[in-house]
């Protein structure tokens, strides 16, 4: 699976919009870019997924470039409770069977402020 | 809706003893994957149990096993305790049915202590 490079901090004020950069330059036509978050002493938790057109949830938009090279998730109105280590993973899709497994990186320490 | 549930939540060892951590998968979901976490990394794949047979593994060693049972749910064994396995453990699962872009869930892990 391709590698990814986050900034590892980032500060963002209460109620702005939080746009977290992600490059992965190396990525491959059939591998997706997936975003976790993990809130101290939890589990990471799914965010967003996509291959190559952007997508929005209730979590959160991801903005992936025409050539695939980068991505940026955007929480639009970040709160407090969106202080969290946030991670972007590049993952090979297979078509059946067992689902290839998620390689970590360091992430991005995202800081909401009041 | 019950999600991914992992149990202990703490636990204490020493050196050499053994463990077994457990999983109980999110509803609907039959893959289970485990993690390791240290303190201040990212989680480190181990393995992955699908139909009962692990399909996938890591850079992990032999000291680390596992079950899937036909229920899904799944355990962790570690064997001959070091030190460096102190760390928090992770569970994730997913629908290994499915095209394999499905997102995993976890659950809140288990911290292990050794010392």
């Amino acid at each position: 699976d391709a590698k990814t490079t986050q900034p590892p901090s980032m500060d963002c004020a209460e109620g702005r919009a939080a746009n977290l950069p992600c490059n992965h330059s190396t990525i491959s036509g059939n591998e997706y870019v997936y975003w976790y978050r993990q809130i101290h002493s939890q589990g990471p938790q799914y965010i967003i997924h996509g291959l190559k057109n952007n997508e929005t949830n209730e979590m959160a938009s991801l903005i992936i470039t025409e050539d695939r090279k980068s991505s940026t998730l955007i929480l639009p109105h970040a709160t407090l409770r969106d202080t969290a280590v946030y991670y972007c993973i590049v993952r090979l899709l297979i078509s059946s069977g067992s689902a290839r497994q998620l390689t970590f990186g360091s992430g991005t320490q995202l800081t909401v402020l009041p | 809706d019950a999600g991914v549930t992992q149990s202990p939540t703490h636990l204490i060892k020493t050196r050499g003893q053994q463990v077994t951590l457990r999983c109980s998968p999110k509803s609907g979901h039959d893959t289970v994957s485990w993690y390791q976490q240290a303190l201040g990394q990212g989680p480190q794949f181990i393995f992955q149990y699908y139909e009962e047979e692990e399909r996938q593994r890591g850079n992990f060693p032999d000291r680390f096993s596992g079950h899937q049972f036909p229920n899904y749910s799944s355990e962790l064994n570690v064997n001959a305790l070091l030190l460096g396995d102190s760390a928090l453990y992770l569970c994730a699962s997913s629908q290994g049915q499915v095209p394999s872009n499905q997102p995993q869930h976890f659950g809140d892990g288990t911290r292990l202590s050794i010392l």
